[in-house]
């Protein structure tokens, strides 16, 4: 049973676009909401991550919009550069201090930034 | 900070044999340890959970016997892949979790290559 539902697959989009990557959960007890980055051959690093007590977070050219009522969280990246070509994982988990929360994770979407 | 050193990088060997992987928690104690398998152009799947000081937990379908996880120090668990078949060909990545990151939050190794042949 897929929990995250990461759409679209792969996306292509010119250099300086915006890539926008969508995230749609089912469990209402995910409360901590990341995103990785993944180069060829690579672990994922951690990109952004949000918890449900904000609609909005933004990093530098990365930006999460979440939403609680609608169980879907997304990652817009903004002025998109061929280096940002990557997969993103978006993924989710029930935060605080057990840390044996495990991170269920999204299908991955291949993002491909041309010049 | 909040570092994990996965070793081997890469790794090849013979089908039957066995294969150890390394991950460090570098400048945090790991409380927890995931096992991650991952094919190509697919999403990670989680193959066990591994709290320190106790036998892991393994997902449905993974082969415990097979995939052996120890977890012994705060700094160290390992995955050995027992009697290896070319259909174990894979990146594996480790995760870790633990007090000390960030909000308790997951750090990743950098992975591991493994064909099996």
């Amino acid at each position: 049973q897929q929990q995250v539902k990461q759409s679209p697959q792969s996306l292509i989009v010119q250099k300086g676009g915006i890539s926008i990557i969508n995230c749609a959960y089912e469990n209402t007890a995910f409360d901590y909401f990341p995103w990785y980055q993944q180069f060829p051959g690579k672990g994922p690093a951690l990109l952004i991550a949000i918890r449900p007590d904000v609609s909005e977070k933004k990093e530098g050219r990365f930006t999460i919009s979440f939403n609680k009522s609608a169980k879907q969280f997304s990652l817009h990246i903004m002025d998109s550069q061929p280096g940002d070509s990557a997969t993103y994982f978006c993924a989710a988990s029930i935060w605080g201090k057990a840390a044996g929360n495990k991170l269920t994770f999204g299908g991955g979407t291949r993002v491909l930034v041309k010049p | 900070g909040a570092v994990v050193s996965q070793h081997p990088s890469r790794v090849i060997c013979k089908s039957g044999t066995s294969v150890k992987i390394e991950c460090r928690s570098l400048d945090f104690q790991a409380t927890t340890m995931f096992w991650y398998r991952q094919f190509p152009k697919q999403s990670l799947m989680l193959m066990a959970t591994s709290n320190e000081g106790s036998k892991a937990t393994y997902e449905q379908g993974v082969e415990k016997d097979k995939f052996l996880i120890n977890h012994a120090s705060l700094t160290l668990s390992t995955l050995t892949v027992t009697s290896a078949h070319p259909e174990d060909s894979s990146f594996y990545i480790c995760s870790a979790s633990g007090p000390g990151l960030k909000n308790y939050g997951y750090t990743f190794g950098s992975g591991t290559r493994l064909t099996v042949v």
